[in-house]
């Protein structure tokens, strides 16, 4: 089945501990993404990545740091993690970067 | 900088009436332009595209949107409500012309379908 597989679900952590939420995609796709959804203002794109070693910053990457070592995997990495970094997490994927995305079912993060 | 308008929060339709949500869109150049739904405690779904051609897109669950470029309009239709369609809707838009990809969307309409 085709899936973009993210874990944790869900977290509960505390200011400054670092944590990594992993996102892996089993259809071979170039393109990678990283989005926080928060009420009322829909998705925000934290980083993306055309393809393995070429990642980008979205509207929001400040606070956040991303790799693409392998074509599958684009893991999430919060080095210092700040309340205000709360939020609901979604990782995507697509063959190209004009083709529909396929999302994950989100990590909802919180963060003391 | 490109930016995505859902001007309404709630839609709220009763079953078999049509339904219309809202977006509006600002990018430089020609869009490429999206919809998507979220039902509760999962990702977004792909429901349909806009990329080039004819303005009326065909989409996913009987879904249609119009693409009316004087008026920088992409509305979500479909002719007859199901509950079922009760979820959260989101528009997206990214320039054509714009390699990176940076997809905005907008804040997302929820609708509401009464039996």
């Amino acid at each position: 089945e085709a899936q973009v597989t993210q874990n944790p679900r869900y977290l509960i952590t505390v200011t400054g501990k670092k944590l990594t939420v992993t996102c892996s995609q089993n259809m071979n796709h170039e393109y990678m993404s990283w989005y926080r959804q928060d009420p009322g203002l829909g998705l925000r794109q934290i980083y993306y990545s055309m393809n393995v070693e070429v990642t980008d910053k979205g509207d929001v990457p400040e606070g956040y740091k991303v790799s693409r070592k392998e074509k599958r995997n684009f893991p999430l990495i919060l080095e210092s993690p700040s309340p205000n970094q709360t939020s609901l997490y979604f990782c995507a994927s697509s063959l190209w970067s004009n083709q529909p995305q396929h999302f994950g079912d989100g990590t909802r993060l919180s963060i003391l | 900088a490109q930016s995505v308008a859902q001007p309404e929060d709630q839609v709220n339709v009763a079953e078999g009436n049509p339904l219309t949500v809202k977006c509006t869109y600002s990018v430089s150049g020609n869009p490429y332009l999206f919809w998507y739904v979220q039902y509760p405690n999962r990702g977004l779904q792909f429901l349909l595209k806009y990329i080039t051609g004819d303005n009326l897109v065909k989409g996913s669950y009987g879904f249609e949107a119009e693409f009316n470029k004087s008026q920088t309009s992409f509305h979500l239709k479909k002719p007859s409500a199901l509950v079922s369609d009760s979820a959260l809707y989101f528009c997206a838009v990214r320039p054509t012309n714009n390699a990176g990809n940076m997809l905005t969307f907008g804040g997302g309409t929820r609708l509401m379908v009464k039996p």
